[in-house]
């Protein structure tokens, strides 16, 4: 079985530009969630999608925002970039169905750099 | 808030040193916990998944165990491609998926 994907894996923009992360779940997967990655404050949850809806939200500013496909493919964006949000961007997918714990599996991510 | 500790955060190991990295964790009603092995610029790798207090789990050099309070990685007999950090995450009793530590930071040196 495929494993999660995300495109593009770097990505270099400059300050006030926006970006579009993607990110394919496995097959059969329904759930998708995106974390942040840094050196300082390690992985911080942003969101995660079921069945097209945002089921749930981290503590992050409205620039950060996505979306589900019906095929449960996910997108994030980020727009107005900052020095800040230089990070290394992940998807996780996981078969969870709502009030159930089920293991995250996670993509490559994306090495997002700001100048 | 829900919390998840993590200690040390980094350990320096001799080959075949085995050793132990601890997570610790604050969480009402746990719904289970996780552990994950990352390679530097990679994603987090799944390694065990405990649900109850007195479970244990073993993959090659690895047994994960767990108590009310903490859970515990056991490195035995460590390689050096067992270098990596180590993350433990457990669901937060609010909205989040996963709370994560941040990391252990393993190197074993031949």
């Amino acid at each position: 079985k495929a494993g999660v994907t995300q495109t593009p894996r770097y990505l270099i923009k400059t300050r006030g530009q926006q970006v579009t992360l993607s990110c394919s779940p496995i097959s059969g997967h329904r759930s998708v969630s995106w974390y942040q990655q840094t050196p300082g404050q390690g992985l911080q949850f942003l969101f995660e999608y079921f069945s097209e809806t945002q089921r749930n939200k981290g503590n992050f500013p409205g620039r950060f925002s996505g979306r589900q496909f019906s095929n449960s493919r996910s997108e994030m964006n980020v727009s107005t970039l900052e020095l800040g949000d230089s990070a290394l961007y992940l998807c996780a997918s996981s078969s969870q169905l709502a009030g159930l714990t089920d293991t995250q599996y996670f993509g490559p991510g994306t090495r997002l750099t700001v100048l | 808030e829900d919390q998840v500790t993590q200690s040390p955060e980094a350990l320096r190991l001799q080959e075949g040193e085995s050793s132990s990295l601890n997570c610790s964790y604050t969480v009402s009603g746990l719904r289970g916990l996780f552990w994950y092995r990352q390679d530097p610029g990679k994603g987090p790798e799944f390694l065990f998944t405990l649900y109850s207090a007195g479970e244990e789990k073993e993959k090659e050099r690895l047994k994960a165990t767990l108590t009310k309070k903490e859970s515990f990685l056991h490195i035995t007999a460590p390689k050096p491609e067992d270098s990596a950090t180590y993350l433990c995450a457990v669901p937060n009793s609010g909205n989040t998926p996963l709370v994560f530590g941040k990391g252990t930071r393993l190197s074993v040196i031949a």
